[in-house]
């Protein structure tokens, strides 16, 4: 079946330094989401992207989505604080009765004050 | 409304006693998703709806889980004869068109098996 791999597991960084996160499917993507799950709170959509090498914003995220549809990144600027949380990735998964969006284990990213 | 809600937010339950977790979607959403997030903040795929109907049950360990959606009532993930392993925080998402677009989850219920 569809693996999604994403690495690295943990990051910590300094306030102020760049974090970035790697997922990787073992199968083409139509499209892959991103989200962020704050401690002991729920996944929350970041940003999906659908086109070969697409690249998005959002103030300091910039998420790209690889030329094959089978990579993407998350690059955080100058982290804060508030950037606290485990970011995951995740792709449609469909094929032999399956139907699913399938999540890479995640990013936990600690930010030292 | 316009935010998944999920019942209970906390469930004990000793080995081998029932569980039955609940999800409303938000309204308009055709599809439910349950996933399973254990220690290792992994998310275990269980089942999928789509309205009442099972989209894809691949992930459900059969034997003492079951999930319904019917028309009207909020959706439920519910376990039999509950084991250690089954402690996790489960969550239920809901979308519009399915997995290819955003899925928005509800706040999780938490299962301690005792």
């Amino acid at each position: 079946g569809q693996q999604v791999m994403q690495i690295p597991q943990y990051q910590h960084v300094q306030e102020g330094e760049d974090f970035t996160t790697y997922c990787n499917s073992s199968t083409t993507l139509s499209n892959i989401q991103w989200y962020k799950q704050r401690p002991g709170g729920h996944p929350v959509f970041l940003i999906q992207l659908v086109k070969s090498g697409e690249v998005k914003k959002q103030k300091r995220l910039t998420f790209q989505f690889g030329e094959a549809k089978k990579n993407s990144s998350l690059h955080i600027t100058a982290t804060q604080t508030t950037d606290v949380g485990t970011y995951f990735c995740a792709g449609p998964h469909s094929g032999a009765g399956s139907y699913q969006l399938t999540f890479g284990k995640g990013t936990k990213l600690s930010v030292i004050p | 409304g316009e935010e998944v809600a999920q019942t209970p937010k906390h469930l004990v339950r000793g080995e081998g006693q029932k569980a039955k977790l609940y999800c409303a979607p938000i309204k308009g959403h055709s599809y439910v998703f349950w996933y399973q997030q254990v220690l290792k903040n992994e998310f275990k795929f269980l089942i999928s709806f789509q309205n009442e109907n099972v989209f894809d049950e691949t992930g459900m360990p059969k034997e003492r889980f079951s999930a319904k959606c019917l028309p009207n009532s909020p959706c439920s993930l519910e376990i039999q004869a509950t084991k250690l392993e089954d402690s996790a925080v489960y969550f239920c998402a809901s979308s519009q068109i399915g997995m290819n677009t955003e899925a928005f989850f509800g706040q999780g219920t938490r299962l301690t098996v005792v």
